[in-house]
């Protein structure tokens, strides 16, 4: 059964860049797309931007500029970075193991964490 | 982006009774349509892809219909662990993927 775990800072300071981790366990992460969902009281879900290793990254228009998605096939790892956050930025974060579809259908889901932008 | 709107913002219902409730896109998305349940705590669960299709492990009692812009999630003989949030969730027009605010169903 696949488990997916986000780890990395709960408090980011402004302006500063957001760096998250997501631990693949029970399958390797070249199998499928993974995404990155955020979600806030104010805004609900917002999905940030998906990708498969060797194949092509989507990301959020809206946050194209600011974020990069990549991975570590050899940790079964991938990893988010959101730079110049502001405190809009503070949300749940998770990772995602999307379905075998191919489509953007969100099966698989880590715990979340809670990352906070302030100083 | 597709908007998605989802109606009511909160339902109220008796265990045992059935709850229906609506999600509305901005343009057609076909039947690119998904649900999800949140609980306290915890991440969303996929319920409903295709508009209709249940996820493997949801129970019959979830039934959603739909196609276009208009889609229905319907949940017959609520049982406790049903009361939750659901999301709408469309896939037809991506990126981005773009969710509903969703409808929280609570105890009457």
């Amino acid at each position: 059964q696949v488990q997916l775990q986000e780890s990395g800072p709960g408090l980011v300071k402004p302006s500063e860049t957001l760096s998250l981790t997501c631990n693949v366990s029970g399958g390797s992460i070249r199998d499928f797309y993974y995404t990155w969902i955020r979600q806030t009281a104010g805004k609900g879900l917002e999905w940030i931007g998906r990708f498969r290793t060797s194949g092509t990254t989507y990301y959020n228009p809206s946050l194209k500029s600011r974020v990069t998605m990549s991975e570590d096939v050899s940790k079964n790892q991938f990893f988010l970075r959101l730079n110049s956050v502001t405190a809009a930025d503070s949300a749940i974060y998770y990772c995602v193991r999307d379905s075998a579809s191919g489509w953007p259908l969100f099966e698989h889901w880590g715990q979340g964490i809670l990352v906070t932008v302030s100083s | 982006e597709i908007v998605m709107t989802q109606s009511p913002a909160t339902l109220s219902v008796s265990p045992g009774e059935r709850a229906t409730f609506s999600c509305r896109a901005s343009q057609s998305v076909s039947t690119n349509l998904a649900w999800y349940q949140q609980k306290p705590g915890q991440a969303p669960r996929l319920l409903i892809y295709g508009a209709s299709s249940r996820a493997t492990g949801v129970p019959a009692r979830f039934s959603g219909s739909g196609s276009g812009t208009e889609f229905t999630l319907s949940i017959s003989n609520l049982q406790s662990e049903d009361f939750a949030v659901y999301y709408c969730q469309q896939y037809k027009d991506w990126p981005p993927a773009t969710f509903g605010p969703g409808t929280k169903v609570d105890l009457k």
